[in-house]
């Protein structure tokens, strides 16, 4: 079975800090990766995704997140946060079974950036 | 561009009372999902559709129906709701094809519905 480790449950960091959240998942074979964000008030959306190539992704306002095979890892950057990256952040990935039905979620990184 | 729409927003529900979440989608999607969100355990999928007429459980179907009469509607009925039914829920789609689900499209949620059970 899969599954999906996010260790950072609450961030806080100052404007213009360098952010940084852990993903780590476990699955024996060819993995999708996904990091959603949802911003208070509102519905989750994608930020970015892997699929195969480049292990270096970039994503939406900034983001990016680079796939380490060896870690089984996911993690997310953004050089320098703004206040508006306020929000919490899912890792996600899903196993190559073919199904969006075995998409699994971490728990979510609470990020709050103070001004 | 409407995606996907949840009602109602916000809901109160006495235990043992019962009551329909609506969720449409307008992008021809025909992979639908219900997931539950509560702190620090993340989203969890109540049940799924891969397309009209044909609905599975996910991790957590207990308490829940859906039923899948057309592509663009997935509702999620509690039948007789319990404190622990207290959640945010979120409806999400995404392109598939029928039985083929695409791992690579991502989901589009709605707004999400808070649900209180006292």
């Amino acid at each position: 079975a899969q599954s999906v480790s996010q260790h950072n449950h609450h961030v806080i960091l100052s404007e213009a800090a360098s952010l940084e959240l852990g993903c780590n998942y476990s699955y024996g074979g060819t993995v999708n990766l996904f990091w959603y964000v949802q911003y208070p008030g509102q519905h989750l959306q994608l930020l970015l995704k892997y699929f195969s190539g480049d292990p270096l992704v970039k994503g939406i306002k900034g983001f990016e997140a680079e796939f380490i095979k060896s870690k089984f890892s996911f993690n997310l950057r953004k050089p320098s946060v703004q206040w508006s990256d306020t929000a919490e952040y899912f890792c996600a990935v899903n196993g190559n079974t073919g199904t969006a039905s075995k998409l699994t979620f971490g728990t979510g990184t609470r990020l709050q950036v103070t001004l | 561009n409407a995606g996907v729409t949840q009602t109602p927003k916000f809901q109160v529900l006495k235990t043992g009372q019962s009551m329909t979440l609506q969720c449409a989608q307008d992008m021809n999607h025909e992979y639908m999902s219900w997931y539950r969100q509560d702190p620090g355990m993340g989203l969890r999928l109540i049940h799924y559709s891969v397309g009209a007429g044909i609905t599975d459980q996910g991790e957590v179907p207990n308490g829940y129906n859906v039923s899948r009469s057309t592509t663009e509607d997935f509702p999620l009925r509690l039948l007789s709701a319990a404190p622990s039914q207290t959640s945010v829920y979120f409806c999400a789609s995404s392109y598939s094809s029928r039985g083929h689900a695409l791992i690579n499209s991502p989901l589009h949620f709605g707004n999400g519905t808070r649900l209180t059970v006292t």
